[in-house]
């Protein structure tokens, strides 16, 4: 039982396209995350949705839009693709947050997907 | 998003050595630390998160340590394995409750 899981594994596009990326936690949690990976493997925030609303935005193209249909679920939608994005992104989840209480929840990370531009 | 340093960068060691490296963050509003362990071709996996100054958690070989008041986290893995191999990111949290990755410690074990 895979909890959180990334589709695709790969993605690999022209410049220019539209693209999603799904994400899926069946751990019950209310939090879920976007992190993109640069070259050298930061793993930097995009977004942070709580129970379907949406919490931080991180200085993130607005190009990359994320849509939560669920609790359950953290899509990234990615207009306009541009050599730049060519990275790992890599969706979490915890159980609550952010909130003082939920700080001391770990993060649950799903595998990652590499998506390049070609 | 808070400054955070890990050091060293990456890390070569023999195995059977014990090996530490550290995590620096700002000590003003700090809420929690985590620690993750993050294996090639893998997901960061959670190691231990650290609320209290002074917190000492320990799984196995590998302990962690957390100073707030200078805002420092050292983590040690004793008698390192080739299976330790792996990169160690920490995460605190400062005011805004969500953790910032630092860049991580490459840590190679040599049989």
């Amino acid at each position: 039982d895979t909890a959180v899981s990334q589709t695709p594994k790969y993605l690999v596009t022209q410049m220019g396209n539209d693209k999603s990326i799904k994400c899926e936690q069946n751990l019950g949690h209310d939090t879920m995350y976007w992190y993109k990976q640069d070259s050298k493997k930061f793993l930097k925030i995009m977004f942070s949705y709580n129970n379907k609303e949406l919490i931080i935005n991180e200085t993130v193209p607005n190009r990359f839009s994320p849509k939560s249909p669920d609790k359950a679920h953290l899509n990234l939608h990615i207009n306009s693709l541009e050599l730049g994005d060519s990275a790992v992104y890599f969706c979490a989840s915890s159980s609550r947050g952010p909130t003082r209480g939920s700080v001391g929840q770990p993060q649950h990370f799903g595998d990652g997907t590499r998506l390049s531009i070609l | 998003i808070l400054n955070v340093e890990q050091s060293p960068q990456s890390l070569h060691v023999q195995e059977g050595d014990s090996t530490n490296f550290t995590c620096s963050f700002p000590s003003s509003n700090f809420y929690a630390l985590h620690w993750y362990r993050w294996e090639t071709a893998k997901s960061p996996e959670a190691l231990f998160v650290m609320t209290l100054n002074g917190d000492e958690k320990k799984k196995g070989r590998i302990s962690a340590t957390l100073n707030t008041k200078e805002g420092y986290s050292y983590l040690y893995i004793k008698g390192s394995q080739p299976e330790d191999s792996a990169t160690y990111l920490c995460a605190p949290s400062g005011g805004s409750y969500i953790p910032t990755f630092g860049r991580g410690t490459s840590l190679i074990v040599h049989p």
